[in-house]
């Protein structure tokens, strides 16, 4: 079965200051990455995806986040934050089913100090 | 990027009584759609996964004849909280998808039964 760890469970940043929310997954085949993102009170968002291709992929909003395949990592990563980026975040993996278990992790809260 | 429809977005119910929220794909032909719950200032956690025209694969925990998932066309599937108690209060959200694409997100729906 998938199952996806997420490093900090909040994680508390001065505005412009450089982020990065780790991000492992655990399934033996082929998968799909994406991290979502829920701002208070409004429902999940896609920030961005990696099925395929260049392992580095960017997002919208300024975030990207970089696929290391040997590691089974997926982290998130934005140089200069904003107030703005506070929010939930949450790594999600399909496996290669495509459409079967779209697992999420547990989520990182991410406040960002004006 | 495509559009999922949750209703209603909020709802009130006795104990005892049965509850339906829809989730529908207003722009693309869902062959996937996912239920999950998510408690205050936790993750999704995936109750379910149906694909259009057979039934509903329940996680394991969730009482299928408790959460009955209805996934009768590619646009809509439904899920029916049957005989609902205060501890079924919780905020559901449907997520939809293509084959080979992300799953889409709807608002959610907020369940209090009282």
């Amino acid at each position: 079965a998938q199952s996806v760890s997420q490093h900090n469970h909040h994680v508390i940043l001065s505005e412009a200051a450089s982020l990065e929310l780790g991000c492992n997954y655990s399934y033996g085949g082929t998968v799909n990455l994406f991290w979502y993102v829920q701002y208070p009170g409004q429902h999940l968002q896609l920030l961005l995806k990696y099925f395929s291709g260049d392992p580095l992929v960017k997002g919208i909003k300024g975030f990207e986040a970089e696929f290391i395949k040997s590691k089974f990592s997926f982290n998130l990563r934005k140089p200069s934050v904003q107030w703005s980026d506070t929010a939930e975040y949450f790594c999600a993996v399909n496996g290669d089913n495509y459409g079967q278990n779209f697992v999420f992790g547990p989520g990182t809260r991410l406040s960002v100090l004006p | 990027g495509a559009v999922v429809s949750q209703h209603p977005s909020w709802v009130i119910c006795k104990s005892g009584t049965s509850v339906k929220i829809e989730c529908r794909s207003l722009d693309f032909q869902a062959t996937t759609m996912f239920w999950y719950r998510q408690f205050p200032k936790q993750s999704l956690m995936l109750m379910a996964t149906s694909n259009e025209g057979s039934k509903a694969t329940y996680e394991q925990g969730v009482e299928k004849d408790k959460f009955l998932i209805n996934h009768a066309s590619l646009t809509l599937s439904t899920l029916t909280v049957t005989s609902a108690h205060p501890e079924d209060s919780s905020f559901y959200i449907c997520s939809a998808k293509e084959s080979y694409t992300e799953a889409f997100f709807g608002q959610g729906t907020r369940l209090t039964v009282v």
